[in-house]
């Protein structure tokens, strides 16, 4: 199984400022096959990047992703007020699909 | 576009089985994998399984044997049935459309209660 953590576990920033979320898989991920998602209090999450750095339909451009082998990030360049929520990732790389414990975006 | 819907009971007592079943509009069951997800607050998001459209499956091996994934493609539905429940499996159950990688679109979930 391979298991993602994700860091930090809450990220307290200001509307406007940068977001840099890490997902770290415990063995590599084949293919960059690591997606992304955003999920707010009450609602299902919502697909925001896959193949690592690949935007969902709609995304806006503000969102980005990179990384490989063992290491992701998600960044956020300037943040919205509808950009604070929970991030996970997800990694499908293997048959077993997993996802990391979340990074909560919240206001400073 | 696709749109996802869970339904069933919200409380199943331990020991039982616990049955979701997911209806998908607006475009056809009939191609993609289409997949169970729960999420507690313990254990986080946790994949379950998936069908092909076909039938074939692929289960979560934690999960593997209290669990089975249907599919009636003449009512475009699927449905999830975990047997033998306990307390911990208590959780919101997300049914989602997959290419058998990523999960988009997702239903809105639906808390199931394990309890007597």
């Amino acid at each position: 199984e391979i298991v993602l953590t994700q860091s930090p576990g809450t990220l307290s920033l200001s509307p406007g400022e940068r977001a840099t979320l890490s997902c770290r898989a415990s063995q590599s991920v084949s293919s960059s096959y690591l997606a992304w998602y955003q999920q707010k209090p009450g609602q299902a999450p919502r697909l925001l990047m896959y193949g690592a750095s690949n935007r969902a339909t709609g995304i806006p451009d503000r969102f980005s992703g990179s990384g490989s082998g063992t290491d992701f990030t998600l960044t956020i360049s300037r943040l919205e007020p509808e950009d604070f929520a929970v991030y996970y990732c997800q990694q499908y790389g293997s048959s077993l699909l997993t996802f990391g414990g979340g990074t909560k975006v919240e206001i400073k | 576009q696709v749109q996802l819907q869970e339904s069933g009971p919200g409380l199943v007592k331990p020991s039982e089985t616990l049955s979701l079943t997911c209806t998908v509009s607006g475009g056809s069951i009939s191609s993609y994998y289409w997949t169970w997800i729960r999420q507690s607050p313990g254990k986080g998001l946790e994949w379950i399984g998936y069908i092909y459209y076909s039938g074939s499956t692929n289960y979560n091996p934690s999960l593997k044997s209290r669990v089975t994934i249907s599919v009636d493609t003449s009512k475009n539905q699927f449905s999830l049935n975990l047997n033998s429940v306990t307390a911990a499996d208590t959780a919101v159950y997300y049914c989602a459309r997959s290419t058998g990688d990523w999960f988009d679109p997702w239903g809105q979930g639906t808390l199931v209660t394990v309890s007597s």
